[in-house]
Order: C-alpha cells, then structure tokens, then sequence
C-alpha cells in the first residue's frame, strides 16, 4: 500500500516550458487535491476533485490546469511556467465530501522555474 | 471562510521540556481542526485530529491538543520533548465541506540537546 505518490520529485523549468506533474493514489479516495508550499505561507490549495469526472478551483488556480485521468490519478498542468511558480507541490487525497475525513499527503514534488 | 492563525514562525525547546505550539482559528461553522507534522523533505502526516468528540484529542508521538471554543484555540502540547520531535507543525481548520481546507503558516520546532 503505497500511499500517495507524486512523479517527479524534482523539477527545473525554465521561463515558458510546460510540464505535468502526476499523483496516484491507492486508498480507494474519492476527493483528491493539489496544493503549493511556500516559506511561511502553509499550504495553499491550487486545485481539487471531490470525485472522479469533476474539478474545481481552489484559492490560487491560475496559471493551473488539472485532469482527474480515474478515481485514482489526478495530474496538474503548467501550461507555461513563470518563475512565481516556483514551489513544492503536494497531492494529497482524502475518503469523502465529510470534512472530517483527514488527507493523506504525497512525498512533494520541487519545481523551480528559471 | 475559514482561517487559522499560528503563534510564533519558530519555537526552540531543550529536550525534555514541554511543547507548545499555538493555534487559533476562525471559523462560521463548527470547526473541524488537525495537526499535521512535516519532516524535512516528506510531506505532512496527520498528528491528530477534532471533530467534536471529545475537546482533548490525543495523537501519535505523545502529542495531545485541547479545543477551546470560548478561546478559537487548538493548541499543540507534549510534555517531553524529544530530538525526533524537530520538524515542523501545520493547525488546519476544515468547514462546510473538505475542500476548504485551511493551513496556518507552520511553525518550526527545533529541539536543542
């Protein structure tokens, strides 16, 4: 039982380059997330599914595209990275639409855009 | 909306002395609260967890916090800390639905021997 996993676990782009960063999970999750990290901001979220064929916007999505692929992939895109987007991305997932179901978080992926 | 306020960006103990870590949050609806704990370069595993239980909720690694509503506060202890304790800790608060869940900014806890 993997967990979350994230691909890859570094990243650098420069000024324009697009990438997609993937995230899998195997707990039969329904709702899965996207989130940015940075230095004394906590984690801010950038995108989520609250269930498989669905997305929605979260509190910084632009500059953002994502894909939930099925109920256990979910991928976001940098169409054309900018060196604001230079950052530690997490996917976390999470049990259902009950807020008090926890998430459970991927290891992180580290871009830097030059 | 939700929100959470983390006292101190930076908290330094000696090893066996008690942690606390600050937390207060804001919130329309009754508030569901976390900690979570974030090693360097691993992401953020959950300490522990209100959802209106109990006001004292006991996690993993002996952290304990306490809910307060009359104070909006969640507040981190431990009793004694130790070395593998340093890391650093994020308050999240959750209302309405999952998807807005909130992070406080985090506060690193350095553990000196």
């Amino acid at each position: 039982n993997a967990g979350v996993t994230q691909t890859p676990k570094f990243q650098v782009l420069k000024t324009g380059q697009s990438m997609t960063l993937q995230c899998a999970q195997d707990m039969n999750h329904n709702s899965m997330y996207w989130y940015r990290q940075d230095p004394g901001m906590g984690l801010r979220l950038i995108y989520y599914s609250a269930s498989e064929g669905t997305t929605d916007k979260g509190e910084v999505p632009n500059g953002y595209n994502v894909s939930r692929l099925n109920k256990r992939e979910f991928s976001l895109r940098l169409e054309s990275a900018a060196p604001s987007q230079t950052s530690v991305y997490f996917c976390a997932s999470s049990g259902g639409g009950d807020y008090s179901y926890e998430q459970y978080f991927g290891p992180g992926t580290r871009l830097t855009v030059t | 909306a939700q929100s959470v306020t983390q006292l101190g960006s930076h908290v330094s103990v000696s090893e066996g002395a008690l942690v606390l870590l600050r937390c207060n949050y804001s919130s329309s609806v009754p508030p569901y609260l976390f900690w979570y704990v974030q090693y360097p370069n691993q992401g953020l595993q959950l300490l522990l967890k209100y959802t209106s239980a109990a006001t004292l909720v006991k996690g993993i690694n002996g952290f304990e916090a306490e809910f307060k509503k009359s104070e909006t506060s969640f507040h981190l202890t431990k009793p004694s800390a130790h070395m593998s304790d340093a890391a650093e800790y994020f308050c999240a608060v959750s209302g309405g639905n999952n998807n807005d869940m909130r992070f406080g900014a985090g506060t690193r806890l350095t553990v000196k021997p």
